[in-house]
């Protein structure tokens, strides 16, 4: 079964600093993709980015990136140039290659930023 | 272009009662997937639904059901409702690839059990 593990509950950032948001995951899956979403308070989830596991690459969105260490199950989120709309709930989550609309959610990390 | 749109927001129902929520998804859109989210089991996925057809199913009860209409919004049922179905219940819609299509939430229903 796959599982998704933030191990990290609250992190704070000081505005326009840089902070790293962790994510460890489990799959026996060859073919599967990972994403971090972003939840605002009482506002919907977005889809912050992505990275397809067959691609090496780490993915990258403006300030957002992520390191991607596939055979440590290790997808972590950098935020750079931090900003007070990033202050959210962020989820990590994973899906199988052919699992369409099938999210596998990690518990989530709050994000508050300090002006 | 509108978003994913769920009825009601908000509602207050009691045990044994039965609750139906409603979403209509992106136009276009042929999948739509629907999560509880609560404070103690964070997000879980209850099932999806492509084409009118259920495409993935998550581990709930039997209670929770739901099915989709050839304009592909979606409703979920939960019947005989207990305490521990107080959640946020939310809809996402995607075009149904399988692969890397991105999952559009919306903004909600808050279910509250008395």
């Amino acid at each position: 079964a796959q599982t998704v593990t933030q191990s990290q509950p609250e992190m704070s950032v000081q505005e326009a600093e840089t902070v790293t948001l962790s994510c460890t995951y489990d799959t026996s899956e060859s073919d599967y993709y990972l994403f971090w979403y972003k939840q605002p308070p009482s506002r919907q989830m977005i889809l912050v980015i992505r990275q397809e596991a067959y691609k090496q690459q780490n993915a990258t969105e403006n300030r957002f990136s992520v390191n991607f260490q596939k055979a440590a199950k290790s997808f972590s989120l950098k935020i750079s140039d931090s900003q007070l709309g990033d202050a959210a709930m962020y989820f990590c989550a994973s899906r199988k290659g052919n699992q369409g609309g099938k999210l596998i959610f990690g518990q989530g990390t709050e994000l508050s930023v300090k002006p | 272009k509108a978003g994913v749109t769920q009825t009601p927001r908000y509602l207050i129902k009691t045990r044994g009662q039965q609750v139906t929520l409603s979403c209509s998804p992106i136009s276009g859109h042929r999948s739509v997937s629907w999560y509880q989210q609560t404070p103690g089991q964070g997000l879980q996925f209850l099932f999806e639904y492509f084409s009118e057809t259920q495409r993935n199913k998550g581990n709930f009860p039997g209670r929770f059901s739901g099915r989709q209409f050839s304009n592909s919004r979606s409703e979920m049922n939960v019947s005989t409702l207990e305490l521990g179905d107080s959640a946020l219940y939310l809809c996402a819609s995607s075009s149904g690839d399988r692969g890397t299509g991105e999952l559009f939430f919306g903004e909600g229903s808050r279910l509250t059990v008395l």
